[in-house]
């Protein structure tokens, strides 16, 4: 079963707004990142929050994480027609695999 | 290598095939991962390496997916008598340690279409 959640499914916006993703996860986690994938091929690692963090920047991208509602954000600014692809969030609750949510698409409309 | 090498690219077989994937980790790294992505869906754990730790082979989805780890290096899965839902695109990923501390890295996938 998945263990991250993403919401929404699909996000369709114009370019130069900002998107916003959101995770939501079910057990107790040691870290929580989020990956980038163009065309259905190999993943991007974009950003690593530890469950001791609350937010965390890199570049256009803020990710925040509420371990009080099992929960996490994605905010890109200022979007670029480049990041057009799914984002999953991924959640390390064990010492072994980390296990992947089923994904946002977003669109950037030019 | 520079990053994760993964091979065929593309595969298409007839069902009931045996087929093998190949995943070239990045070299030092001590943990790797095998998932798999259906189309327009997330990723499903299939197995984990992690150095000379027996694997964590809790997502194979059958008898029929096996997988090895030469080395501690190079990774081949192994689907026997391939099924048509079998089809997707498997990931291989590789880290520096295993707790995914640091991220991982993927591989471009191989793409199986079992017809």
């Amino acid at each position: 079963s998945q263990q991250g959640e993403e919401d929404p499914q699909a996000l369709s916006i114009q370019e130069g707004e900002n998107a916003t993703m959101n995770c939501s996860y079910k057990t107790s986690i040691n870290n929580l990142q989020w990956y980038r994938q163009n065309s259905g091929r190999g993943l991007v690692h974009l950003i690593l929050i530890r469950s001791n963090e609350r937010e965390k920047h890199s570049g256009r991208l803020r990710v925040t994480l509420d371990t009080s509602k099992k929960s996490s954000s994605l905010l890109i600014t200022a979007s670029r027609a480049a990041d057009t692809a799914s984002y999953f969030c991924a959640t390390d609750s064990s010492a072994s695999k980390i296990i992947f949510g089923s994904g946002t698409r977003l669109s950037i409309r030019p | 290598g520079a990053g994760v090498s993964q091979s065929p690219s593309n595969k298409v077989t007839e069902k009931g095939k045996d087929v093998e994937l190949r995943c070239d980790p990045i070299s030092g790294h001590t943990a790797l991962y095998w998932y798999r992505q259906s189309l327009g869906q997330g990723l499903e754990f299939l197995i984990y390496f992690q150095g000379n730790s027996a694997p964590d082979k809790s997502g194979l989805p059958s008898d029929r997916f096996s997988a090895e780890r030469t080395g501690g290096s190079v990774s081949t899965l192994t689907i026997q008598r391939t099924q048509q839902e079998d089809s997707a695109v498997y990931l291989c990923a590789s880290s520096p340690h295993g707790q995914g501390r640091n991220g991982y890295t993927f591989g471009s996938g191989t793409r199986l279409t079992v017809v």
